[in-house]
């Protein structure tokens, strides 16, 4: 069984640029969640992607956007980086149905550097 | 406002020894309570989770205990070893209405060997 896995490991941007982020869910899963990371801190949830749409969304602005493929694979977007941004960013994914959507998963993550 | 407060902030044990960890909630609505542990550099592991059906769940050196009436729950590492040493989130949801998980802001351990 294959876990989460994250693309890229790091990654420095400028500020005001674009960036994406790519996750492979673990297999035999169907919801993928994203999660921001300050240093010191505990996760906080970005949005939740099941079977394509989304599913749930926190306190982040719309220029934090996703996507979910077919696969289950999923893309986090940032546009118009801040320096605020920087940050490590978790993808967690979550088992089929039976009520276990809250186990969730995660990724090594890709930690984000906004400079 | 927070919704799961974790305490201590950080936590030196001595090898052997019990680790005790707290946290708490506001939100009568969660219904699912794992238990996160993280190396640097690494995401968060899953390492127990508790419903708020039962009291107590344990799994091997990890227990979980849950005070629904307190709403309260804490993780108690027995026999903790050096590499028990990590970052250690607890964390709250509500199941399938709601499957975001709140974190607590982490509680750092350290073994001393």
């Amino acid at each position: 069984e294959t876990g989460v896995t994250q693309s890229p490991t790091h990654l420095i941007k400028t500020r005001g640029q674009q960036v994406t982020l790519r996750c492979s869910s673990q297999s035999g899963h169907n919801t993928v969640s994203w999660y921001q990371q300050a240093l010191g801190q505990g996760p906080q949830f970005i949005f939740q992607y099941y079977r394509e749409e989304e599913n749930g969304r926190g306190n982040f602005p719309p220029r934090f956007s996703g996507l979910q493929f077919p696969n289950y694979s999923s893309e986090l977007n940032v546009n118009a980086l801040e320096l605020d941004d920087s940050a490590l960013y978790l993808c967690a994914s979550s088992p089929q149905g039976g009520g276990r959507l809250s186990e969730q998963y995660f990724g090594p993550g890709t930690r984000l550097t906004v400079t | 406002q927070q919704q799961v407060k974790q305490s201590p902030q950080s936590l030196i044990v001595q090898k052997g020894g019990i680790s005790i960890i707290n946290c708490a909630y506001e939100n009568t609505a969660f219904d699912y309570f794992p238990w996160y542990q993280q190396f640097p550099g690494k995401g968060p592991a899953l390492l127990i989770a508790i419903r708020p059906d039962v009291s107590e769940k344990k799994e091997g050196r990890f227990t979980i205990s849950f005070n629904k009436s307190a709403k309260q729950f804490s993780l108690h590492i027995m026999d903790s070893q050096p590499g028990d040493s990590a970052t250690y989130f607890c964390a709250a949801s509500m199941g399938n209405r709601d499957d975001k998980i709140i974190f607590g802001k982490g509680t750092r351990l350290h073994i001393l060997p």
